[in-house]
């Protein structure tokens, strides 16, 4: 069992719909990203999380410590957002060490 | 200006070759990475380096090298290619260090085709 599990593994939605990306792990962290990964291929960092809640624009990643649980928000969603979404976290006593979900593939149509 | 380049983005090559991958970074960060994503696309951490020190070794075949000449450039060598080895290669870099907000910056990645 991944130490990292999201859910679901796919979601389509339609334009304009409030997504919601769920993240659960079962180790301590320091803290818990939220990457998007474009249809081709890069990688960017939406959020970095230790507590609490944090917005850009349309998207809304929040955390749970205590349940051990992220999620992640996109309110308005539009066909670019469209991209795989992966949660990973890094481990108090693992230094710089990711480690990830196998992400969410999200497919906005219009 | 490319903040983390990888360089090829396309390697197609015979089973049993040596290749490299080089990645290059002009953010003055000290922490670099090497990552293999499969065909799940799952990403999986195979090393770190910080300040040319390696600092990461997960468990992969002693086949990969990691090479940092310095703490701008991490190149990673694949000798006796195996058809398992296909997959996208990641490299990202950060200010490193442990505290919690270490940001990783990812390269745009290096598509591996063993034939």
């Amino acid at each position: 069992k991944n130490e990292v599990e999201q859910s679901p593994q796919n979601l389509t939605a339609q334009e304009g719909e409030f997504i919601t990306i769920n993240c659960s792990y079962s180790v301590g962290i320091s803290a818990l990203h939220w990457l998007q990964q474009h249809p081709g291929g890069g990688i960017v960092s939406l959020f970095m999380l230790s507590s609490g809640k944090k917005k850009h624009g349309r998207l809304i990643a929040t955390i749970n410590i205590q349940e051990k649980h992220s999620s992640l928000h996109i309110t308005a969603s539009h066909p670019r957002d469209s991209a795989v979404y992966i949660c990973a976290v890094r481990s108090p006593t693992s230094g710089s060490r990711l480690t990830f979900g196998e992400g969410t593939q999200l497919t906005v149509n219009p | 200006d490319t903040a983390v380049s990888q360089t090829p983005k396309y390697l197609v090559t015979q089973m049993g070759n040596d290749k490299s991958i080089k990645c290059e970074q002009n953010l003055g960060h000290d922490t670099m990475y090497w990552y293999k994503q499969d065909s799940k696309k799952f990403l999986k951490i195979m090393f770190s380096y910080n300040n040319k020190e390696l600092i990461i070794n997960e468990t992969v075949p002693n086949r990969f090298s990691p090479k940092s000449p310095d703490k701008a450039h991490l190149n990673l060598h694949i000798n006796s290619l195996e058809l398992g080895d296909s997959a996208v290669y990641f490299c990202a870099s950060s200010q490193g260090g442990t505290g919690w907000s270490d940001t990783q910056y990812f390269g745009p990645g290096t598509r591996l085709t063993v034939l």
